[in-house]
């Protein structure tokens, strides 16, 4: 079984401009989060989705936001970039939505200049 | 304010020693308890969860307790090896809040031959 796949692993982008992350799950897993990891905060969790719908939201600004698709699979935007937004952005999926048990990913990098 | 802390320092043991690891938290009320393993640019992995009624969970050489009075979790590597040399994070979810995992900052453990 093929684990969780996010793209792109790595993603130079500007103050300002906007990204797009993308995150398939393991398959038959319904469950997306997304996490924000920086070596000062750690591991934030961003959002939960589960069947196409948010389920939970962590304390982040609304240029924040995610969306997941009928097949699973998940996106992740930010827009306006901030120097701040450099992070690892991992994404994690679980069968029931549960958390009882997490698959990560191996994030995406995301640096602002 | 809720916090979640773990040794900020880094653990160095030698081969065949156990590391302990400690978790504490404050003003939460956790359903349960887990801990994940990180290698540099990777995601956490799964390890082990613990529930608020539990005691303490075994799995090969490793060993999780929870003691909701002390509001804390330790996490034991027996035997350890160089191959266990990582950041070890715990993560719990609130009663009543599934779908949401709270980190630790994680604590790097460095096993010496």
């Amino acid at each position: 079984k093929a684990g969780v796949t996010q793209t792109p692993r790595y993603l130079i982008k500007t103050r300002g401009q906007q990204v797009t992350l993308s995150c398939s799950p393991i398959s038959g897993h319904r469950s997306v989060s997304w996490y924000q990891q920086t070596p000062g905060q750690g591991l934030q969790f961003l959002f939960e989705y589960f069947s196409e719908t948010q389920r939970n939201k962590g304390n982040f600004p609304g240029r924040f936001s995610g969306r997941q698709f009928s097949n699973s699979r998940s996106e992740m935007n930010v827009s306006t970039l901030e120097l701040g937004d450099s992070a690892l952005y991992l994404c994690a999926s679980s069968a029931d939505g549960w958390t009882e048990k997490l698959f990560f990913g191996s994030g995406t990098q995301l640096s602002v200049l | 304010s809720q916090k979640i802390e773990q040794n900020s320092e880094a653990l160095n043991i030698q081969e065949g020693k156990t590391a302990t690891l400690t978790c504490n938290y404050t003003n939460y009320s956790p359903a349960y308890l887990q801990w994940y393993r990180q290698d540099p640019g990777r995601g956490p992995v799964f390890l082990l969860l613990i529930r608020e009624n539990e005691k303490e969970k075994r799995k090969e050489r490793l060993k999780v307790t929870f003691d909701t009075t002390l509001k804390q979790s330790l996490f034991h590597i027996t035997a350890s090896q160089p191959a266990d040399s990582a950041t070890y994070l715990c993560a719990l979810v609130r009663s009543g809040n599934t779908g949401k995992l709270i980190f630790g900052q994680g604590t790097t453990l460095q096993v010496k031959p």
